[in-house]
């Protein structure tokens, strides 16, 4: 299958500061991104999608000015988590799909820790 | 979550036995696709079925939809101990065709 890189795996960061998740699709061209968080033994949570090009379609409940998405290419969209606080630990994990939405490409997570 | 519940949450078993994972959805759908996660990791595609199919093979997995039911099932045979890991069913909304919704989960634990 196609390959989605996510960048960093793990990363440990002070309260207030801001960090800055990367996902790659490394070999198509991903019209579309989303971004998930999974809470300890739960289930992925969508949080927003993003189209190359455009403004990113957060979900209910999903703060845009807290977790900014850009999405400046057809195979890198980024996560920013800004102000980051204790209860924004979580494991955050993108996908990406072609233009045919059949499939969902996995990158294998970002553990944030905010300490 | 967000699309629907799976049951059971968690599921012990021999090797060498068969797993059933039942996943429920609330909305109308394009199609539903089966994930399989590692304690940890990323998510890889298992099998997906489209609204207009009942059911679909591939190797150890066989999974059923029943859209009048909003259900579906997961079907693992011989049950491997490599097979421990979560399971998770992902929805493809009809209306919302780009967003992918993920149902609760099963943890699968196969013990040798």
């Amino acid at each position: 299958g196609a390959v989605v890189s996510q960048h960093p795996s793990r990363v440990i960061c002070k309260s207030g500061t801001s960090v800055k998740i990367e996902c790659r699709s490394l070999d198509f061209q991903a019209t579309t991104m989303f971004w998930y968080r999974q809470f300890p033994k739960k289930s992925l949570m969508l949080m927003a999608t993003s189209n190359e090009g455009s403004k990113a379609t957060y979900e209910q409940g999903v703060e845009k000015d807290k977790f900014l998405i850009n999405h400046a290419s057809l195979t890198l969209s980024t996560l920013t988590v800004t102000s980051a606080h204790p209860e924004d630990s979580s494991f955050y994990i993108c996908s990406a799909t072609d233009r045919g939405y059949t499939e969902a490409f996995f990158g294998q997570g970002t553990r944030l820790t905010v300490v | 979550s967000q699309q629907g519940e799976e049951d059971p949450q968690a599921l012990s078993i021999q090797e060498g036995e068969n797993a059933t994972m039942n996943c429920s959805y609330k909305t109308s759908i394009n199609n539903l696709q089966w994930y399989r996660q590692n304690s940890g990791r990323g998510l890889v595609h298992l099998i997906l079925i489209r609204s207009n199919e009942r059911e679909k093979h591939s190797g150890r997995l066989r999974v059923t939809l029943d859209t009048s039911k909003k259900s579906s099932s997961l079907l693992i045979t011989a049950s491997r101990a490599a097979d421990t890991a979560s399971y998770f069913c992902a929805t493809v909304d009809i209306y919302n065709f780009n967003k992918f919704y993920f149902g609760s989960g099963t943890k699968l634990n196969v013990k040798p």
